[in-house]
């Protein structure tokens, strides 16, 4: 089945780009996505990629998709204290066909002042 | 109205209590979940409803028991829980459950067990 692989921790200063990496095992998924988790929230879906794009922009947000290295990223420009949260990459377990969004551990972003 | 909301918010409950936990969506989504989530930890998949149907049950211990009323509704019901299931449960909602789909979650509950 699916296996997502994220680092745990990214320290950005206020203002400068943070990326948040991502790899996953499954080359058959299909959509890819990033939530954004704040302290005491439930999980917001923040943005998605479809498999047949290599790149998506909404405004502060880039994600990048490389499909041959099965690497996922996701970039904010102009990191502010808001973007203090836990984000989490998915992608559906395709290969098994049972249903399942399969999380990575979740990258916690830190800003410095 | 693009919410899922979760009563209650907080919840703390002795090893004897029988609780509930609800969820409600007007999204007009078919497919409805319940997630557990530890502190630091991703959350875990513990049951889908599929158009009122259980369609996951992802061998969760029984003294979690799940309730669909109707396609807005999803109850958790609580018995004789351990500490150890002290976490923070997620309801979510989706088009129709077909798991490539986009997951809309609700607050949670924070649980606690005395």
């Amino acid at each position: 089945g699916e296996d997502v692989e994220q680092s745990l921790f990214l320290s950005v200063r206020e203002g400068d780009s943070s990326v948040i990496n991502c790899t996953y095992t499954d080359s058959s998924s299909t959509y890819l996505y990033w939530y954004k988790q704040e302290p005491g929230a439930g999980l917001q879906l923040l943005t998605y990629i479809f498999s047949n794009m290599d790149m998506k922009q909404d405004q502060r947000l880039t994600v990048l998709l490389n499909k041959k290295d099965k690497h996922l990223s996701l970039r904010i420009a102009d990191t502010q204290t808001g973007d203090s949260a836990i984000y989490f990459c998915a992608a559906p377990n395709d290969m098994n066909r049972d249903d399942k969004i399969i999380f990575g551990k979740g990258t916690r972003l830190h800003i410095l002042p | 109205d693009t919410e899922v909301t979760q009563t209650p918010k907080h919840l703390v409950m002795g090893m004897t209590n029988k609780k509930s936990l609800k969820c409600e969506q007007h999204m007009g989504h078919r497919a409805m979940y319940w997630y557990k989530q530890k502190a630091k930890k991703p959350p875990e998949l513990m049951f889908v409803y599929s158009y009122e149907k259980l369609s996951i049950n992802e061998s969760v211990p029984s003294r979690f028991s799940p309730e669909c009323p109707n396609s807005s509704l999803l109850n958790l019901h609580l018995h004789a829980l351990q500490p150890e299931d002290s976490a923070l449960y997620l309801c979510a909602s989706s088009q129709d459950g077909g798991g490539r789909e986009k997951l809309f979650f609700g607050s949670g509950t924070q649980l606690s067990v005395l």
